[in-house]
C-alpha cells in the first residue's frame, strides 16, 4: 500500500545549524507530498506541499523538493532556531483519494 | 475563522465506559476527517465525510467506534465500551473538496481531544 518511511530517531541540534529529515515514500500513483509539524500542545500545521515531480515547497525557511526518481520529499533548513522544536511528519496522498498516509514523525529539538 | 475546534481536549475514563468526541470544521469546508494518533506514531486514518455522508471507514474503526455528522457542519466520533487499547490522540481533520486538477486536499487540523482509558 502506500506508505511513508522517515528516518529513524529523534533529531537534536544546536540553533543556526542545519537541518534534514529524510522522508521517502512508496506509492501506486502519482501522490502529492505534504509536510506537517506540531508544535507542543498544538495540532499538525500544514508547513509545505508539493503536487508534482521537481517541484519545491517551501515556508518558513524550510524547504522540500519531490524528487520522483529517488521517491524523496527530504526536508531542509539551513538555519533552525529555538521555536522550531517541534515534531515534523512527511505525507503523502493521492490523486482522487481521501486520506494522508503519515510517517511516524521526527522529533526535532533545537538547543540554544 | 477559528479554524477546527475539538472538544474535550482531554478525557479520562474507565474501561467499559463509553465516550464522545465533538468537532467543529471551519464553517466552508465540506470534508471532515478523524485519525487516531498513539505515541510515537503518526495520525492514521479512521474515517471522512463529504458534508452530512461518511464516505469512507478505515478497518480501525471497528462495531465500538460510531461517527456522525448529521447536518453537514460539527461531527461526533463515539467509541462505547472503551478498552485501553483505545488510550490515543483523536484527531480531526476538515478541508476543503479540491476541484482543480491537482485533486491534492490540503486538511486543517484541530489540536486534539485524547483519551486515557484506566
Amino acid at each position: 500500500g502506500d506508505s511513508v518511511t522517515q528516518m529513524e530517531g529523534p533529531v537534536t541540534l544546536s540553533e543556526e545549524a542545519f537541518l534534514t529529515i529524510n522522508c521517502t515514500y512508496t506509492a501506486t500513483g502519482y501522490p502529492s507530498l505534504f509536510w506537517y509539524v506540531q508544535y507542543p500542545g498544538e495540532g499538525l500545521q500544514l508547513l509545505l506541499k508539493a503536487t508534482k515531480a521537481d517541484d519545491k515547497g517551501s515556508n518558513k525557511g524550510f524547504e522540500a523538493t519531490y524528487r520522483k526518481e529517488t521517491t524523496s520529499f527530504h526536508l531542509e533548513k539551513g538555519s533552525v532556531q529555538v521555536s522550531d522544536s517541534a515534531v515534523y511528519f512527511c505525507a503523502l496522498i493521492l490523486y482522487g483519494n481521501n486520506r494522508l498516509a503519515f510517517g511516524k514523525g521526527n522529533q526535532v529539538v533545537v538547543i540554544p | 475563522d477559528t479554524g477546527v475546534s475539538q472538544d474535550p481536549r482531554h478525557k479520562i475514563t474507565k474501561r467499559g465506559q463509553n465516550v464522545t468526541f465533538r468537532c467543529d470544521p471551519i464553517s466552508e469546508h465540506n470534508r471532515l476527517y478523524w485519525y487516531r494518533q498513539t505515541l510515537g506514531q503518526g495520525p492514521e486514518f479512521l474515517t471522512y465525510f463529504q458534508n452530512e455522508a461518511q464516505l469512507e471507514k478505515s478497518r480501525l474503526l471497528s462495531d465500538r467506534f460510531s461517527a456522525e455528522r448529521p447536518k453537514g457542519s460539527f461531527s461526533t466520533l463515539e467509541i462505547q465500551r472503551t478498552e485501553q487499547g483505545d488510550s490515543a490522540m483523536y484527531l480531526c481533520a476538515s478541508s476543503l473538496a479540491d476541484r482543480g486538477l491537482t485533486g491534492a486536499n490540503v486538511l486543517t487540523f484541530g489540536a486534539g481531544s485524547r483519551l486515557t482509558v484506566l
